[in-house]
């Protein structure tokens, strides 16, 4: 069984263009998490959302939009792509917001613009 | 600022010896510090988490130690196996933050020849 689960796995797309990536965790975690993971292996938090509110938002582009349904599901939805875009894109999960509990990662969704 | 860094940022070693993998950070006030393994197209894996208030966490062959005040972590891993090839990081959550926020560092990538 996939605990966290991203998709799609793979994205390919044109600068300027609007794309979204999907996640869902089936470990009824209270709380989600974005990573980028740029060229140089670095994970950077984006955005942390627990019980469906947002709780972290780092320094990133407003073309950049979270959106969480329901705690199970955190989309992320990505304006205007530019070519610094270009990234390994994390989600994660954790059962509350992460001082006691390991996050749990999905498996990533590599984004290229061309 | 925290920074966290991990040296080495590469290792080789031929099955059977023992890993030792190096995390540091600069400031002292953590919750935790998480290490995680990640494979080649992969998501993290987390191996080990150490709550500020203890030492050190094993989980089968691996070890890790925390000293906060000196601000280093040490993941031991016996006894390596070729299956033991991955990127490894380490993780630290600052207590500035109660909200999860994980701060990497770069990772340390191992090669296990047999």
């Amino acid at each position: 069984d996939t605990a966290v689960s991203q998709t799609p796995k793979y994205l390919v797309t044109q600068m300027g263009n609007d794309k979204s990536i999907k996640c869902e965790q089936n470990l009824g975690h209270d709380t989600m998490y974005w990573y980028k993971q740029d060229s140089k292996k670095f994970l950077k938090i984006m955005f942390s959302y627990n019980n469906k509110e947002l709780i972290i938002n780092e320094t990133v582009p407003n073309r950049f939009s979270p959106k969480s349904p329901d705690k199970a599901h955190l989309n992320l939805h990505i304006n205007s792509l530019e070519l610094g875009d270009s990234a390994v894109y994390f989600c994660a999960s954790s059962q509350n917001p992460g001082q006691v509990q390991p996050q749990h990662f999905g498996d990533g969704t590599r984004l290229s613009i061309l | 600022k925290q920074e966290v860094t991990q040296i080495p940022a590469a290792l080789s070693v031929p099955e059977g010896e023992n890993l030792v993998l190096n995390c540091s950070f600069t400031d002292s006030a953590i919750y935790n510090l998480q290490w995680f393994r990640q494979d080649p197209g992969k998501g993290l894996t987390s191996l080990l988490l150490i709550q500020s208030s203890q030492r050190e966490q094993t989980s089968g062959r691996l070890n890790a130690s925390l000293d906060k005040s000196s601000g280093r972590s040490t993941l031991y891993i016996a006894a390596s196996q070729p299956g033991d090839s991955a990127t490894y990081l380490c993780a630290v959550s600052p207590t500035t933050d109660s909200w999860g926020k994980l701060q990497f560092g770069a990772g340390t990538q191992v090669v296990v020849t047999p």
